[in-house]
């Protein structure tokens, strides 16, 4: 399978509790993005790397969630002492990011893991 | 701040009708539009998307309409099929920027 791979696929865990999630992204992919997905909500963008870099968060992303790449690979997303509103699909997305040239159609699209499914009790 | 909108949570059409789907941005700066599909318990898929340089971009049953004037995009399909049942996120961006969604319509093709 060489598809986004996402895991855990589904974490229970209690309020206070920290949490890690893991996204393995297609091999050949230089950039790697994290979206956070609420019931009836489409994707809510939290941030993304480009190789190892991070190169945006967005205001979503509390002090209490950090995420890393840090061999420009798979990525983790760690949320510390988490609360019941962290409760969500986790979202892992890659892409690959050809040059500086404006981009033709087609390309750029992103490929989407399974997601994490996070549920605080 | 919600840059890209789809105002119908839901639509529900016949088997072989077209379905059209559609979706508002604000933000004048996108320049890439795109339609996802998703089906219970599996990530978006990309379906189809278009520059902002073209109006139309078709592929098979699928047929992206972009007018850029109204700040509008829509999905249309046709002929729907029971296999299209799904939801539909739309999702827009600017050059080498991050990609926003829209929150999605759930498609339900009745046979």
């Amino acid at each position: 399978d060489t598809g986004v791979s996402q895991n855990p696929r589904h974490k229970i865990t209690k309020r206070g509790q920290n949490v890690t999630f893991r996204c393995d992204p297609i091999s050949e992919h230089n950039r790697l993005y994290w979206y956070r997905q609420t019931l009836g909500q489409g994707p809510e963008f939290l941030t993304y790397f480009q190789n190892e870099a991070q190169l945006e968060k967005s205001r979503l992303l509390s002090d209490r969630f950090s995420a890393e790449r840090p061999k420009g690979s798979f990525s983790t997303l760690e949320i510390q002492r988490t609360e019941q509103g962290d409760s969500a699909m986790y979202l892992c997305a890659s892409s690959l990011r050809q040059g500086g040239l404006r981009r033709p159609a087609g390309t750029g699209e992103l490929f989407f893991g399974e997601g994490s499914r996070l549920t605080v009790l | 701040d919600q840059q890209v909108k789809q105002n119908s949570p839901s639509l529900s059409v016949q088997e072989g009708r077209i379905s059209i789907l559609n979706c508002d941005y604000t933000n004048s700066m996108f320049d890439y539009f795109l339609w996802y599909k998703k089906y219970p318990a599996e990530g978006p898929t990309f379906l189809i998307s278009i520059s902002s340089i073209k109006d139309k971009n078709e592929d098979g049953r699928f047929t992206v309409f972009l007018n850029k004037s109204a700040k509008h995009l829509s999905l249309h399909i046709v002929p729907s099929q029971p296999g299209d049942s799904a939801v539909y996120f739309c999702a827009a961006s600017a050059f080498n920027n991050d990609m926003r969604f829209g929150a999605g319509t759930r498609l339900t093709v009745k046979p």
